[in-house]
């Protein structure tokens, strides 16, 4: 079984400052990680994914995210958040057994303190 | 181009009453996904089509849902004899891969299912 963990369900952070969102996994297979983004009343948007290559992904917007296999975390950080990031960040889990179907994390809610 | 399209956008429905959501995956993308996204809570899924198969429908909660997928385009997601506990935002997921491999998996608007 697969699944990965938010820890944080909401994170505020003034405008300029990093981010950080926290995200652990775990899977029985060599898993391949995404982190998505929803903005209020618009689908879900892909930032950038993890498939075994480099461990430093790097994705849209200025975000990236660092995979770990010791720690079983894949964190997404940005130097310098804008009020534009503000919403919702689900990390993403998917183990390409059968199917590719997606294990989505229950979210953390970005707040940008002007 | 065109991205994944859902209708409905917005579905209200009486208890008990049966509701068909339509999605039109991007053209050319063999697999297609159905998630339903309880308020306040990530996507789950609920089934996946390869072409016009089912490959995995795990995720239906009941056998009041039922999703088809006849010609390999597009798909309806069907729930029949609705409850209160199946408002949520339905959201259907297409990518151009065959299983095995790890494409993106690109998202439309999804349908906002109320049942009251």
């Amino acid at each position: 079984a697969q699944s990965v963990t938010q820890l944080d369900s909401h994170v505020s952070v003034s405008e300029g400052t990093p981010v950080l969102l926290r995200c652990n996994y775990s899977s029985s297979y060599s898993p391949s990680l995404f982190w998505y983004v929803q903005h209020p009343n618009k689908g879900l948007q892909l930032l950038l994914k993890y498939t075994s290559a480099a461990t430093l992904v790097k994705g849209i917007n200025g975000f990236e995210a660092e995979f770990k296999k010791s720690e079983t975390s894949f964190h997404l950080t940005k130097p310098s958040a804008h009020m534009s990031d503000a919403a919702e960040y689900f990390c993403v889990v998917s183990d390409l057994e059968g199917n590719e179907k997606l294990t989505f994390g229950t979210g953390t809610r970005l707040t940008i303190i002007p | 181009g065109a991205g994944v399209s859902q209708s409905p956008r917005y579905k209200v429905a009486k208890r008990g009453q049966d509701v068909a959501l339509r999605c039109d995956p991007i053209s050319g993308h063999v697999s297609l996904f159905w998630y339903q996204q309880a308020l306040g809570q990530g996507p789950e899924f609920l089934t996946y089509f390869q072409n016009e198969a089912q490959l995995d429908k795990s995720g239906l909660p009941s056998d009041r849902f039922f999703a088809e997928r006849p010609e390999g385009s597009v798909s309806t997601l069907k729930i029949q004899r609705t409850q209160q506990e199946d408002s949520a935002v339905y959201l259907c997921a297409s990518s151009i891969a065959l299983s095995g491999t790890s494409y993106e998996q690109y998202f439309g608007p999804g349908t906002r299912l109320t049942v009251t």
